[in-house]
């Protein structure tokens, strides 16, 4: 069964503080996607990063960085010196290979971050 | 400035009616989805559609149908709505290229009493 799983219901941090977002994921297929979106209050989700299952490298981009370890099925997304423009709700998502767009999303994490 | 667009922000009806969500995107893509997010749950999928009349059901599409009659438009029809329903629903857009990147709609918060 494919699955995604955020633990984290609620983070709350004040800002400049460093936060990490956990994300695992459960599939059989060895080609798969995985996402992070970030939704906030707006209600928009906005794309942060596609990772394909083949490339384990860590990303970065600006304050936000990526870890993906294909050993412990994890996704995990940190903030660096958190903003109060990060707060929002951020959802990780799971595509399989032969689904077409279809994503599995997991529950969200609300991060606040309070100045 | 490309977008999706849901025709309601905020919407009440009665429990029974037939309810239409209208979702237009700009973009000219050819996927389209139906999500509705509910708190713990996170998006669960609807509906989607891969080209102009075509459809196929995803994870929760009991008392539900769609439309997709023209690319841009993608309509969500609760044929007789239920309290259970009641719920933030959002639409998406992709391109057939770009794998899972998809453009979301600001959300319709639909009310069932």
């Amino acid at each position: 069964a494919q699955k995604v799983t955020q633990a984290q219901t609620e983070i709350s941090v004040v800002e400049k503080e460093d936060v990490t977002l956990d994300c695992v994921y459960e599939t059989r297929d060895t080609t798969y996607y995985l996402f992070w979106y970030k939704q906030p209050p707006s209600g928009e989700l906005v794309f942060l990063i596609r990772r394909n299952s083949f490339d384990e490298q860590n990303e970065i981009s600006g304050r936000y960085s990526w870890n993906f370890q294909k050993s412990t099925s994890s996704f995990n997304f940190t903030i660096t010196a958190s903003q109060v423009v990060d707060s929002a709700v951020y959802f990780c998502a799971l595509r399989w290979d032969n689904q077409g767009g279809k994503l599995i999303f997991g529950q969200g994490t609300e991060l606040s971050v309070k100045p | 400035d490309v977008k999706v667009t849901q025709s309601s922000r905020y919407l009440v009806k009665r429990t029974g009616e037939k309810v239409f969500l209208e979702c237009v995107q700009d973009m000219d893509h050819e996927n389209m989805f139906w999500y509705r997010q509910d708190p713990g749950l996170g998006l669960r999928l609807i509906y989607f559609s891969y080209d102009v009349k075509m459809k196929e059901k995803g994870d929760i599409p009991e008392g539900y149908s769609v439309s997709r009659e023209k690319k841009e438009r993608f309509s969500l029809i609760l044929e007789s709505a239920s309290t259970n329903q009641t719920s933030m629903y959002l639409c998406a857009s992709s391109a057939r290229g770009r794998v899972g990147i998809a453009n979301f709609g600001d959300g319709t918060r639909l009310s069932i009493l």
